[in-house]
């Protein structure tokens, strides 16, 4: 079965520091792969997505990830997180075919920013 | 603004209440989904219409009822809730079923 699995829960950086947050997917064929945050109080914004091609995804706000297929992971990384950053951030696999509405989310992963 | 508005923002509902939760989307999107995001839970995805066909129900309980009466809108009607049916409910739509999903701000329903 598909799964999605973001080990951590809670993450607190400091402003300007870099962040990588692990995504990894259980999939039995080529996964599309997708990072989206979400604000308290807000929906969902796609930040990156990854359908084939080069394994290395840039997105907005900064925002890149990184596919590896040998590791099944999909981590999310950023080089400085601004304030703006805090949010929650949800890694999900897109399933029949690559439907980009019909996906299945990790837990999330949220992150606060220290000033 | 992402083009996907949810109305109400905020229910409360008793157990033996009747309410709707509408979705409306200004993209000209063919597909629409209702996604729930319980606390401690991942987003579960409820149902999938495809011009207007309803083309995914992931085993959702029958007293969670959805409508598609065009493309632009999307209900889900509600009665007898749980508590445990309380959480966040987020609509999402698609142009086509491989494109680029948006998501409303949800809806956060609380049963008493």
């Amino acid at each position: 079965a598909q799964s999605v699995t973001q080990p951590d829960i809670h993450i607190t950086v400091s402003e300007g520091a870099s962040l990588e947050l692990r995504c990894n997917y259980s999939y039995g064929a080529t996964p599309y792969l997708f990072w989206y945050v979400q604000s308290p109080g807000q929906g969902l914004q796609l930040l990156l997505k990854y359908f084939s091609g080069d394994t290395l995804v840039q997105g907005i706000k900064g925002f890149e990830a990184e596919f590896k297929r040998s590791q099944s992971s999909f981590n999310l990384r950023k080089p400085s997180v601004h304030w703006s950053d805090a949010a929650e951030y949800f890694c999900a696999v897109g399933v029949y075919g690559g439907s980009q509405g019909n996906l299945i989310f990790g837990k999330g992963t949220k992150l606060s920013v220290k000033p | 603004e992402t083009g996907v508005t949810q109305t109400p923002r905020h229910l409360v509902m008793g157990m033996t209440n009747k309410k709707s939760l509408k979705c409306e989307q200004h993209l000209g999107h063919n597909a629409m989904y209702w996604y729930k995001q319980s606390a401690k839970k991942p987003l579960e995805l409820m149902f999938v219409y495809n011009f207007k066909e309803q083309t995914e129900n992931n085993s959702v309980p029958s007293r969670f009822s959805p409508e598609c009466p065009n493309s632009s809108h999307l209900f889900l009607h509600l009665h007898t809730l749980q508590p445990e049916d309380s959480a966040l409910y987020l609509c999402a739509s698609s142009q086509g079923y491989q494109d680029e999903a948006f998501f409303g701000q949800g809806t956060r329903l609380t049963v008493v």
